[in-house]
C-alpha cells in the first residue's frame, strides 16, 4: 500500500525557515518524480514544486521560486521541502504527492501538514 | 500558464440526482485532464485521469468527458458519500494548474 506521511509543520514567524519531510513507503521511491502541492485555508490547490526521480531536475511555482527548495533522499525514501523567507501568504496545508510515470497529475497524496506563518 | 476555469463554484443537489461539473481550459490540453474529490478535512483523491479514465476503486457512477477544451465530470446518481469539493487539473504542460473547485452539497 502506497503511503506518504508528511511532518515538520507548525507555527513560524515571517522571515523564518521551516523544513517539511515526506516519508514514502509501499512503492519504489527512487523510480518516481515527486511533488509538493499546497492549499491555503478555505482556498483551492496550488502546485508548489516538483523533483525528478533522481533529484537532478527541480521546478518551482512562481510564488515560491528563490525561497523554497525541494530535495529528496532516495536511500531514506524521503522527500523534503526547505522553506526560507516565509511569508504570511505561505500559510497553508502542504501535501506531498506522487505523479504516475510520465504524467503531471497525482495518483497518491499524503494527509497533509499545516504551516502557519504569523508573528 | 494554462488557466482552468471551473463551474459552478457551488452546487446543491438531491440524492440520486445527476450532477455535472465543468472545467474550461484556456488552451488545448488534449486529454491531459484529471479530476479530484476532496472530502472535508481530507486530502484530495484522484477520480478521473486522461479526461475519461476512472482511477482505481472509484465507483462507476463517476464519469468524465471532453468536448474541445471543455471537460465535464458527471455523477450519475448522487450519494451521501459524494459530498465534498471537486477540482480539475490540467496535466498537459508545466506548471500543473488546478481549477478553483466546485463545492457539492446536499439539498
Amino acid at each position: 500500500e502506497v503511503q506518504l506521511v508528511e511532518s515538520g509543520g507548525g507555527l513560524v514567524q515571517p522571515g523564518r525557515s521551516l523544513k517539511l519531510s515526506c516519508a514514502a513507503s509501499g512503492f519504489t521511491f527512487s523510480d518516481y518524480n515527486m511533488a509538493w502541492v499546497r492549499q491555503a485555508p478555505t482556498k483551492g490547490l496550488e502546485w508548489v514544486a516538483s523533483i525528478s526521480y533522481g533529484g537532478s531536475n527541480t521546478h518551482y511555482g512562481d510564488s515560491v521560486k528563490g525561497r523554497f527548495t525541494i530535495s529528496r533522499d532516495n536511500a531514506k525514501s524521503t522527500l523534503y521541502l526547505q522553506m526560507d523567507s516565509l511569508r504570511s501568504e505561505d500559510t497553508a496545508t502542504y501535501y506531498c504527492a506522487r505523479p504516475p510515470h510520465n504524467n503531471r497529475y497525482f495518483d497518491y497524496w499524503g494527509q497533509g501538514v499545516m504551516v502557519t506563518v504569523s508573528s | 500558464d494554462i488557466q482552468m476555469t471551473q463551474s459552478p463554484a457551488s452546487l446543491s443537489a438531491s440524492l440520486e440526482e445527476i450532477v455535472t461539473i465543468t472545467c474550461q481550459a484556456s488552451q488545448d490540453i488534449g486529454n491531459w485532464l484529471a479530476w479530484y474529490q476532496q472530502k472535508p478535512g481530507k486530502s484530495p483523491q484522484l477520480l478521473i485521469y486522461g479526461a475519461t479514465s476512472l482511477a482505481d476503486g472509484v465507483p462507476s457512477r463517476f464519469s468524465g468527458s471532453r468536448s474541445g477544451t471543455q471537460y465535464s465530470l458527471k455523477i450519475s446518481r448522487l450519494q451521501v458519500e459524494d459530498i465534498g469539493i471537486y477540482y480539475c487539473q490540467q496535466a498537459s504542460s508545466a506548471p500543473p494548474t488546478f481549477g478553483g473547485g466546485t463545492k457539492l452539497e446536499l439539498k
